[in-house]
């Protein structure tokens, strides 16, 4: 069964410094990776996604997260954090399992403090 | 604008009642979905639908029905409300399923209190 585990239900950086938000999965087949963030009293939005192909991919608003297969990890970094990327993040996998459903992580809390 | 839209957006039930939630896409999406979010536990998917006329059963069904008689529209139903149902609903829509969608387009969400 896949599975997705994020390290940290909340994380606190400085304005300016790296952010780096954690996702390890588990899967028997090639995953596919996204990453959504939701601000305060919003839906989910995509920030970015790994299908195939290279294993760098940038995303919305300056984030990136790296497809490492052999440490079974899509974590999220961002050079400078900025006040406004103060949301939750969820990570999730799909995989050819009998329904492709997109399975999640319980997101991280990403605390910017000025 | 397009996109996925949810109503209501806050309700309180008490326990027993029923009540509807509507999801309305304007994206000619073909798949849709109906997810729970509780503290720390992520999304957990309640029921989806792959296009007009079906549903089918996620991860959390027990206590939920659905309905996706047009496209555009998708139904979730309480007949009785519990406690446990206490929650923020969000419906999503994308293109395709899972790893061959382009993304799920969510809605804001409902928050239901059940009393």
């Amino acid at each position: 069964a896949q599975s997705v585990t994020q390290l940290g239900s909340h994380v606190s950086v400085s304005e300016g410094a790296l952010v780096l938000l954690r996702c390890n999965y588990s899967s028997s087949v090639p995953p596919y990776l996204f990453w959504y963030v939701q601000y305060p009293n919003q839906g989910l939005q995509l920030l970015l996604k790994y299908t195939t192909g290279a294993t760098l991919v940038k995303g919305i608003n300056g984030f990136e997260a790296e497809f490492k297969k052999s440490e079974t990890s899509f974590h999220l970094t961002k050079p400078s954090a900025h006040m406004s990327d103060a949301a939750e993040y969820f990570c999730a996998v799909s995989g050819s399992n009998s329904n492709y459903q997109l399975i999640w992580g319980a997101g991280t809390k990403l605390i910017i403090k000025p | 604008n397009a996109g996925v839209t949810q109503t209501p957006k806050f309700r309180v039930l008490k326990t027993g009642q029923s009540m509807t939630l509507l999801c309305a896409q304007d994206m000619n999406h073909e798949y849709m979905y109906w997810y729970r979010q509780d503290p720390g536990m992520g999304l957990r998917l309640i029921h989806y639908s792959v296009g007009e006329g079906t549903t089918a059963k996620g991860e959390v069904p027990d206590g939920y029905n659905v309905s996706r008689l047009k496209k555009q529209n998708f139904l979730l139903g309480l007949e009785s409300a519990a406690p446990s149902q206490t929650s923020v609903y969000f419906c999503a829509s994308s293109y395709g399923q899972g790893h061959n969608s382009y993304g799920y387009t969510f809605g804001s969400g409902t928050r239901l209190t059940v009393v």
